[in-house]
């Protein structure tokens, strides 16, 4: 079975400072796996996907993540935070035949000035 | 293209109504999911189309819940006798078949049952 842990159901950073929010996924062949940001009442945008080929992938915005098979975690990291990055974020695994995508329960990001 | 449409954007109803929901999705993807999302937590599987084929439902999808995708374009997903616990925003996404590609995700439909 697949299934997606999102470490810290709010996180806040100052404007400026490193965004790191933490996924770890569980599934019993390789993912693929995403991030996808969600703004108050509106659907959610992909913000970058790991399909098993480079493992550190580059997104929108200056996000990026990387897949780490040995710690099953597939983070999301973004150097600087600007106040328009405050949204929440969430993390999702598919497997191969991509019959559904599974969900973290997202993390709030907020940008203090 | 103009990417995953839902409508309505919001519905009001009064408990015991039937409502129903309608997704477009991009015109040529040929998988459709409904997702269901309730405050403060990651969207749930509810049901895929893969066409007009409705391949897999969830339990939480129960026997008030029905969904239909005709001639494997739009979607509609009828509630009926609407409970409060049916309060969430109901999201609708579409794929292409190939593996690696992501969904892309309308801007869902609010339901409030009172």
């Amino acid at each position: 079975a697949q299934s997606v842990t999102q470490l810290g159901s709010h996180v806040s950073v100052s404007e400026g400072a490193l965004v790191l929010l933490r996924c770890n996924y569980s599934s019993s062949v390789p993912p693929y796996l995403f991030w996808y940001v969600q703004y108050p009442n509106q659907g959610l945008q992909l913000l970058l996907k790991y399909t098993s080929a480079a493992t550190l992938v580059k997104g929108i915005n200056g996000f990026e993540a990387e897949f780490k098979k040995s710690e099953t975690s597939f983070h999301l990291t973004k150097p600087s935070a600007h106040m328009s990055d405050a949204a929440e974020y969430f993390c999702a695994v598919a497997i191969y035949n991509f019959n559904k995508f599974y969900f973290g329960s997202g993390t709030k990001l907020n940008v203090k000035p | 293209d103009t990417g995953v449409s839902q409508n309505p954007r919001h519905k009001i109803t009064k408990r015991g109504q039937n409502v129903t929901f309608r997704c477009d999705p991009i015109s040529e993807h040929n998988r459709l999911y409904w997702y269901r999302q309730t405050l403060g937590q990651g969207p749930e599987f509810l049901t895929y189309f893969q066409n007009e084929a409705q391949l897999e439902k969830s339990r939480l999808l129960s026997d008030r819940f029905s969904a239909e995708r005709p001639k494997g374009s739009f979607s509609t997903l009828e509630i009926q006798r609407t409970e409060q616990g049916d309060s969430a925003m109901y999201l609708c996404a579409s794929s292409l078949t190939r593996g690696g590609t992501e969904a892309f995700f309308g801007q869902g439909t609010r339901l409030t049952v009172v």
